[in-house]
């Protein structure tokens, strides 16, 4: 148990279809992350939010759209997907980032969603 | 630009020791973690240099040499639990902080 809840676990969909991931954190950490983890390549940072305000885009297509309502939750928005966005998609948590005051802080992982597109 | 590389792959025997490189090439350095990850699960926190030197955590060590760019996390009295892959991330002030991972080292124990 991380403290990071993702749902769902596993998500096959065509890539016509609207879906959400989901994320969750009891750490009362501020700051959140979206990466997506292809086979045998690094994690990809996505998104960043901090203290709820979204502070990095990482030229990521439109089809993915970020969603961050509060501190403790984080939604990504699916959207006509293409089949290389297969992959799994994992969510982080930390302190909120301060700069260098923050930088021994560790990001806290979920399990991540396992997406398949059709 | 950023790069981290380190091995693809290793494997060791059980009860010996493994040490895994990270090589790095960033501005703005802001210091280097070490996660492991087991198939299917959330990568979790090893450990954390920000000075040159060894930092040592029970049975996993992590070295740092920020002048050459080089770091590497030592396992000892290796067991079939740890066999996992471990990711390599920097973080760096590039006009923002960030966490830039490598692609990991899948590291096999065996009997």
């Amino acid at each position: 148990e991380t403290g990071v809840t993702q749902t769902p676990r596993h998500l096959v969909m065509g890539m016509t279809n609207k879906k959400s991931l989901k994320c969750e954190q009891h750490l009362g950490h501020n700051a959140m992350y979206w990466y997506k983890q292809s086979a045998k390549k690094p994690l990809e940072l996505m998104f960043v939010y901090n203290f709820k305000e979204q502070t990095e885009n990482n030229s990521v297509p439109s089809r993915f759209s970020p969603e961050c309502p509060n501190s403790s939750h984080l939604f990504l928005h699916l959207h006509t997907l293409q089949p290389e966005d297969s992959a799994l998609y994992l969510c982080a948590s930390s302190q909120g980032d301060r700069g260098f005051h923050s930088s021994n802080q560790p990001q806290h992982f979920g399990d991540g969603t396992r997406l398949s597109i059709l | 630009g950023q790069n981290i590389d380190q091995p693809t792959e290793m494997t060791a025997t059980e009860g010996a020791i493994v040490q895994i490189n990270c090589t790095y090439q960033t501005s703005g350095f802001n210091g280097l973690f070490w996660y492991q990850q087991h198939a299917g699960e959330a990568p979790t926190f090893l450990s954390y240099n920000v000075l040159d030197g060894l930092e040592e955590k029970g049975r996993f060590s992590s070295f740092l040499s920020r002048s050459k760019g080089y770091s590497y996390l030592l396992l000892k009295e290796l067991q079939m639990k740890d066999s996992a892959s471990y990711l390599c991330a920097v973080r760096a002030n590039t006009g923002g902080f960030k966490t830039i991972f490598g692609a990991g080292t899948r590291l096999f124990v065996k009997a």
